[in-house]
């Protein structure tokens, strides 16, 4: 099982800040890291795939990005509003394919 | 409407009585894959399938078996379920069988209970 981590393991923002999070996975045989997002009773949700060094990536108010060489992607919440509140996972894909899902990060965003 | 689907989406069963949890996808997807999630893990892959009568073991096949025999469908056998098996299942899919650079679709997830 590859390592990857999230952290924090949750966090609760105020509506209208700004906010960010990582996600750790190891430095060597990079693929390619995918972000989700996962609301309560739903299911995971893609938001970004990002497969170069220093990619990054955006989508409304949420962007992303990707340091393979140290091994860490950044998820960045601008302007945070209620429905932001959710788990994102990020998946780390090794470069034989095997695929490492991290615990997740969950955001509450209070009104 | 592209999706996929899964079937029962709540199962409570005992220990040792075989089920099975259904699959499909409506997508022409390529690559099909199990995951179950427990509280303070993420996602662990059980099985996945790079195409049809393709599958390989991820991280967690203990206790589970797959087959792929039509592209759309990718069932989840449990031939004796155990308690550690209670999870919520996900199925999921993505258009190519290598690469991941495509992101996947996931069903709406089976909650199994095993008593």
């Amino acid at each position: 099982i590859l390592n990857v981590e999230q952290s924090p393991q949750s966090l609760h923002v105020q509506e209208g800040d700004s906010t960010n999070f990582t996600c750790s996975f190891p430095s060597s045989n990079f693929y390619a890291l995918h972000w989700y997002r996962w609301e309560t009773a739903k299911s995971p949700e893609a938001l970004f795939v990002m497969t170069l060094n220093g990619d990054e990536k955006k989508k409304g108010r949420i962007s992303a990005t990707l340091n393979t060489k140290e091994g860490y992607s950044y998820l960045y919440i601008k302007g945070s509003q209620p429905e932001d509140s959710a788990t994102y996972l990020c998946a780390f894909i090794h470069n034989d394919y095997k695929l490492s899902f991290g615990a997740g990060t969950t955001v509450t965003v209070r009104a | 409407e592209a999706q996929v689907t899964q079937n029962p989406r709540y199962l409570i069963t005992v220990t040792g009585k075989k089920l099975t949890v259904t699959c499909s996808q409506n997508m022409n997807h390529e690559y099909m894959s199990w995951y179950r999630q427990d509280p303070g893990l993420g996602l662990r892959q059980i099985y996945y399938s790079m195409n049809v009568e393709v599958t390989d073991k991820g991280d967690v096949p203990e206790g589970y078996k797959v087959s792929r025999k039509e592209k759309r469908n990718f069932p989840l056998i449990l031939e004796s379920p155990s308690p550690n098996q209670t999870s919520l299942y996900f199925c999921a899919s993505s258009l190519y069988n290598r690469g991941h650079t495509d992101t996947q679709y996931f069903g709406p997830g089976t909650r199994l209970t095993v008593l």
